[in-house]
């Protein structure tokens, strides 16, 4: 079965730093994009920030450009977002998702920023 | 970058019932279009990539159509189920981005 779990979150003050975790499983992951897409509460989806197969391409939403860092390592099936200099606006669920058309995503992990 | 436009922004519908989501990009962006539906409390669910691709394992209950600017997704014969948000997202150019939702009701 195809899966992606992630795992990371957690509450933490402004300023402050998270590292978040996405395992995948059930596929061949070293040949797959991966996304990661968050969403604060009551509110719509928000992109974030791309990696692609070899990690030779990365994108970054202009929210999170400078604070955030997605990284992933092929041999352990996971995908990474480091998250500096949180804000209260990065307080959602975060998601990760695979390809650029997001065809499979995990459950989502939640991210609150508050002191 | 890239904004996505949906409407209406929410919908009332009964089961049984075809209903049409429109969604519009700012620019052109081919045919690089996902449609997904989301559940409360739940992650979002792929429908259609590609603008028309049904995604393995969703019925063809619904469909996507569309190119350039304009889309449309069109879901037949409502059941209680289908009750839910979708967005479209466009995966033509970065920053990746999403509409902001439709939120199709029961009437």
């Amino acid at each position: 079965e195809v899966q992606l779990v992630e795992s990371g979150g957690g509450l933490v003050q402004p300023g402050g730093s998270l590292s978040l975790s996405c395992a995948a499983s059930g596929f061949t992951f070293n040949t797959y994009s991966m996304n990661w897409v968050r969403q604060a509460p009551g509110k719509g989806l928000e992109w974030v920030s791309y990696i692609s197969s070899s990690s030779g391409s990365i994108y970054y939403a202009d929210s999170v450009k400078g604070r955030f860092t997605i990284s992933r390592d092929n041999a352990k099936n996971s995908l990474y977002l480091q998250m500096n200099s949180l804000r209260a606006e990065d307080t959602a669920v975060y998601y990760c998702a695979r390809l650029y058309y997001m065809d499979v995503w995990g459950k989502g992990t939640t991210v609150t920023v508050s002191s | 970058d890239i904004q996505m436009t949906q409407s209406p922004s929410s919908l009332s519908a009964s089961v049984g019932d075809r209903v049409t989501i429109t969604c519009r990009a700012s620019q052109g962006i081919s045919n690089y279009l996902a449609w997904f539906q989301q559940k409360p409390g739940k992650a979002p669910k792929s429908l259609i990539y590609a603008a028309s691709s049904l995604q393995s394992g969703v019925p063809s209950k619904f469909s996507g159509s569309g190119s350039g600017t304009d889309f449309t997704l069109t879901i037949s014969s409502l059941q209680p189920e289908d009750f839910a948000t979708y967005y479209c997202q466009q995966y033509n150019s970065y920053p990746y981005s999403f509409g902001q939702g439709t939120k199709l009701e029961i009437k």
